[in-house]
């Protein structure tokens, strides 16, 4: 099974301030079609997960801007540009190239 | 709008079989390229993908579980529904069941079902 690692595992940060988020899987996440297959998803409390960020950097229907993603290969990032009060939950990064699927650790965000 | 919904036991003891129930909406499992997955999270832990189901009733197994999982679907009722044999208190997990439309993601999650292992 792909292994991802992501770091940090927890994160605190200022209103307005940047936040980024890195992930690394154990392969390469790049199909023979030439696609991507790395997602990001936010789990708020209480809540299921749900998708921020699909193949890498295209943002899910009514996902803000300031969420963006980047990366090839094994190496990949999240970063929110302006952190949010409602930005507030535990992100996960996931492989979808090969079954199963696997996710991060996750990474746990919080608001100073 | 596609929703879903898990539904099931919310104590099961240890050795005894847990059987989830998926019930969806919104769309049709008869669909060509739409599945429904299962996935699961312990208590405080991060998300683990168990099995899926496709519309042609093909289906895929978490390996190392593949022995105890059982993944069918009711395509008149629009459900999906996860069996689990044996169970162990390891088992104890939130179970979330997920649509997709693509074979590398899902985007459409239910709320998720609370089963503890217990005796």
């Amino acid at each position: 099974d792909i292994v991802m690692t992501q770091t940090p595992l927890s994160l605190s940060v200022t209103p307005g301030q940047p936040a980024s988020i890195s992930c690394k899987s154990s392969e390469s996440l790049l199909h023979r079609n030439g696609r991507t297959y790395l997602f990001w998803y936010l789990q708020k409390a209480g809540q299921s997960p749900q998708v921020l960020i699909y193949e890498v950097s295209s943002r899910f229907s009514g996902v803000p801007d300031r969420f963006s993603g980047s990366g090839s290969g094994t190496d990949f990032t999240l970063k929110i540009s302006r952190v949010e009060a409602e930005d507030v939950g535990v992100y996960y990064c996931m492989q979808g190239v090969h079954l199963p699927r696997t996710f991060g650790q996750g990474t746990k965000l919080e608001i100073k | 709008q596609i929703t879903l919904k898990e539904s099931g036991p919310s104590l099961v003891k240890p050795t005894q079989t847990l059987t989830l129930t998926c019930t969806f909406s919104g769309f049709s499992l008869s669909t060509p390229g739409v599945s429904v997955g299962w996935i699961r999270q312990p208590p405080g832990k991060a998300l683990e993908w168990l099995a899926l189901i496709y519309w042609d009733d093909d289906k895929r197994y978490r390996s190392s579980l593949k022995s105890r999982l059982t993944i069918t679907r009711d395509t008149s009722k629009s459900q999906v529904v996860l069996t689990m044999t044996n169970v162990d208190p390891l088992d104890t997990a939130t179970y979330y069941c997920a649509h997709s439309t693509t074979p590398w993601y899902d985007d459409y999650w239910g709320q998720g079902t609370l089963v503890t292992v217990s005796s």
